[in-house]
């Protein structure tokens, strides 16, 4: 079993949709926790960090819940621009300034016109 | 932009060589972590740089390893490399400061082929 789980997708929804992204991950001890937006052939770009009390920026909004070992991501009024992969990553630090990213498979979103 | 750059951008090797890669932090940033991101996979954790020591490595064999500058600048080396080893090699900056680790940022990566 991965220690980050996503489901690949692809997720095909027409422009103005609301779309949701799912992700679990195993290791209890994993301390904060993140979604990366990768467009194709290009570097995964920090899109936000996700807190316990939830986080909103724009038309995105993260979640996570610690004793399900579950974090999610809405967008709201999807975009063209939207269309990308997004990879929900896990920070396993060993304690001190290490700090292991773990990523999923990451999940392809295709926005529609 | 990150400010965080990486050289070369393309690289062609023949299995056996050796490659370096290379990295420039994003200014303020003291660490430097590495990841493979094979096709259609997420990026893997190799090692991280932290004062010049590797500081946290993943499930990579010794034949690769690592430096880091007092610039904060930072090498990957793979030697007697595999077809396998073909992937886009990611650098990260963060700023660690005590305990604490922060967001890390990627550069554009380095893709790599062996043949």
């Amino acid at each position: 079993r991965k220690e980050v789980e996503q489901d690949p997708g692809p997720f095909n929804v027409p422009e103005g949709a609301t779309v949701a992204f799912n992700c679990t991950y195993s290791n209890s001890a994993s301390q904060s926790f993140f979604w990366y937006r990768q467009d194709c052939r290009k570097e995964p770009k920090l899109l936000m960090s996700v807190y316990s009390s939830g986080n909103e920026d724009g038309r995105f909004t993260a979640q996570l819940n610690r004793a399900s070992q579950y974090i999610s991501l809405l967008i709201r009024d999807s975009k063209l621009s939207d269309s990308a992969t997004y990879l929900c990553v896990v920070n396993r630090g060993y304690g001190g300034a290490t700090n292991k990213l773990i990523f999923g498979t990451g999940t392809l979103l295709a926005v529609q016109p | 932009e990150t400010g965080v750059t990486q050289s070369p951008t393309h690289l062609i090797k023949t299995r056996g060589q050796q490659v370096t890669l290379r990295c420039s932090s994003q200014s303020g940033h003291n660490t430097v972590s590495w990841y493979q991101q094979a096709l259609g996979q997420g990026p893997q954790f190799i090692f991280q740089y932290y004062r010049e020591e590797e500081n946290g490595r993943g499930n990579f064999p010794p034949r690769f390893s690592g430096l880091q500058f007092p610039n904060y600048s930072s090498e990957l080396n793979v030697n007697a490399l595999e077809l396998d080893d073909s992937a886009l090699y990611l650098c990260a900056s963060s700023l660690a400061r005590g305990l604490a680790a922060y967001e890390q940022y990627f550069g554009p990566g380095t893709r790599l082929t062996v043949t």
